[in-house]
């Protein structure tokens, strides 16, 4: 079973530059949630989806972060315009249901500089 | 307030022997589940271990085994006969919510070093 594929696997673009990470989840995984993880931190949940609808984004930060998972399969997390302060990784994970293990693609390391 | 805490940033354990990895937890839900990931210096968060809160026996997955002491809320990971692979980040996360939501939330992490 193949499981979540994130892409790119690593980014740096300046200050002010947007940026687009993209998911696929696990065939099948209702719930699809981005975290970012700022080095030396646990992961922080940004948003989750349940289907294509968001179940909980309140950590999200709207006025630059966007996400939409508009067929209820793969997902987008677009950042415009990109701080110094968004240097992280970005995982993306997927559940079967709400309250299944969550599994993680490899991350998406975004340098800002 | 911090949900769920990791006391050790780092931790030693020479190879082949046991370590336990602390974890306390804070929730006023009665329904919950808690999870343990690895993370190795790849990235990926790898899913180890999961005990719910109505669980009346502790979980176990091979070398991997949660000590839940659900008064304490504490759900501390013991692994068994370290092996040098295991030298990595362990997270430990809580599930939390009810049929209208539910949000898991991570540690700290622990780093955990195994010792030739």
């Amino acid at each position: 079973e193949a499981g979540v594929a994130q892409s790119p696997r690593y980014k740096i673009i300046e200050k002010r530059q947007s940026v687009a990470f993209w998911c696929n989840p696990i065939s099948g995984h209702a719930t699809l949630y981005w975290y970012q993880q700022i080095l030396g931190q646990g992961p922080k949940l940004l948003i989750q989806f349940q289907n294509n609808g968001v179940v909980d984004d309140s950590q999200l930060p709207k006025d630059r972060f966007s996400a939409e998972r508009l067929k209820g399969v793969d997902s987008t997390l677009k950042i415009q315009p990109a701080k110094l302060e968004d240097s992280a990784v970005y995982l993306c994970a997927s559940s079967l249901t709400p309250t299944g293990v969550a599994f993680f693609g490899q991350g998406t390391r975004l340098t800002v500089v | 307030a911090q949900k769920i805490t990791q006391t050790q940033p780092g931790m030693f354990v020479q190879e082949k022997e046991a370590v336990t990895l602390d974890c306390t937890y804070d929730t006023s839900d009665p329904s919950y589940g808690l999870f343990w990931y690895k993370q190795p210096s790849s990235g990926e968060m790898i899913f180890l271990i999961y005990q719910g809160s109505y669980d009346q026996q502790n979980a176990t997955e091979g070398r991997y085994s949660l000590n839940f002491q659900k008064a304490r809320k504490s759900a501390n990971l013991v692994i068994s006969a370290s092996q040098l692979g295991d030298s990595a980040m362990y997270f430990c996360a809580m599930r939390e919510g009810n049929t209208g939501g539910f949000k898991t939330i991570f540690g700290a992490g622990t780093r955990l070093f195994v010792k030739a």
